[in-house]
């Protein structure tokens, strides 16, 4: 079974400052897709960022970019020129490329931007 | 767009009442939909599994009597919480595979909050 884990509850960080969320999985897999989701206030899940594990290079959406290392199983999210909206929970999941299964979460960071 | 919808928003009933939430896929098909339950600052926990035509797969946990799962298209899924409780109180959420696209691709609802009074 895949585990995700996200060792940092919560994070705060300065407007217009960087900001970086870590993450970890276990898996056996070697065909995956691993991904940051982002929830705000309203809850509804909004995808941030994809990474294919057999891509080597680094997946960057604007201001948002991975830190992906699949031999150490890490995958950290980096956030740019941070902003009030950007203020949210964060998860890490991970999806196995076989069959139709479910993503598997970690427990999420809770990101505060301070004006 | 694939877009997914999520009805009631909220929803607020008596304890031993049930409820029924419908979890839609406007857009595109989903053969394979996903329930989530979601607590207060928590992650999201998956409940079951939802395959259109057949019977839902559920975790470790969740009693199959208590939520009823039912996939009867392959655009709308709806789980029933039978004789709602205060403990199940909580935040549903579901998700839907698109098929068509690269690596079955989820897509999610906007979520219904559950109140037992």
């Amino acid at each position: 079974a895949q585990t995700v884990t996200q060792s940092q509850p919560e994070m705060s960080v300065q407007e217009a400052e960087t900001v970086t969320l870590s993450c970890t999985y276990d898996t056996s897999e070697s065909n995956y897709y691993l991904f940051w989701y982002k929830q705000p206030p309203s809850r509804q899940m909004i995808l941030v960022i994809r990474q294919e594990a057999y891509k080597q290079q680094n997946a960057t959406e604007n201001r948002f970019s991975v830190n992906f290392q699949k031999a150490a199983k890490s995958f950290s999210l980096k956030i740019s020129d941070s902003q009030l909206g950007d203020t949210a929970m964060y998860f890490c999941a991970f999806l196995q490329n076989s069959g139709n299964t479910p993503l598997v979460f970690g427990k999420g960071t809770r990101l505060s931007v301070i004006a | 767009g694939a877009v997914v919808s999520q009805h009631p928003s909220r929803v607020i009933c008596k304890s031993g009442t049930s409820v029924k939430i419908e979890c839609r896929s406007l857009d595109f098909q989903a053969t394979t939909m996903f329930w989530y339950r979601q607590f207060p600052k928590q992650s999201l926990m998956l409940m079951a599994t939802s395959n259109e035509g057949s019977k839902a797969t559920y975790e470790q946990g969740v009693e199959k009597d208590k939520f009823l799962i039912n996939h009867a298209s392959l655009t709308l899924s709806t789980l029933t919480v039978t004789s709602a409780h205060p403990e199940d109180s909580s935040f549903y959420i579901c998700s839907a595979i698109n098929s068509g696209r690269k690596y079955n691709e989820q897509f999610f609802g906007p979520g219904t909050r559950l109140t037992v009074l």
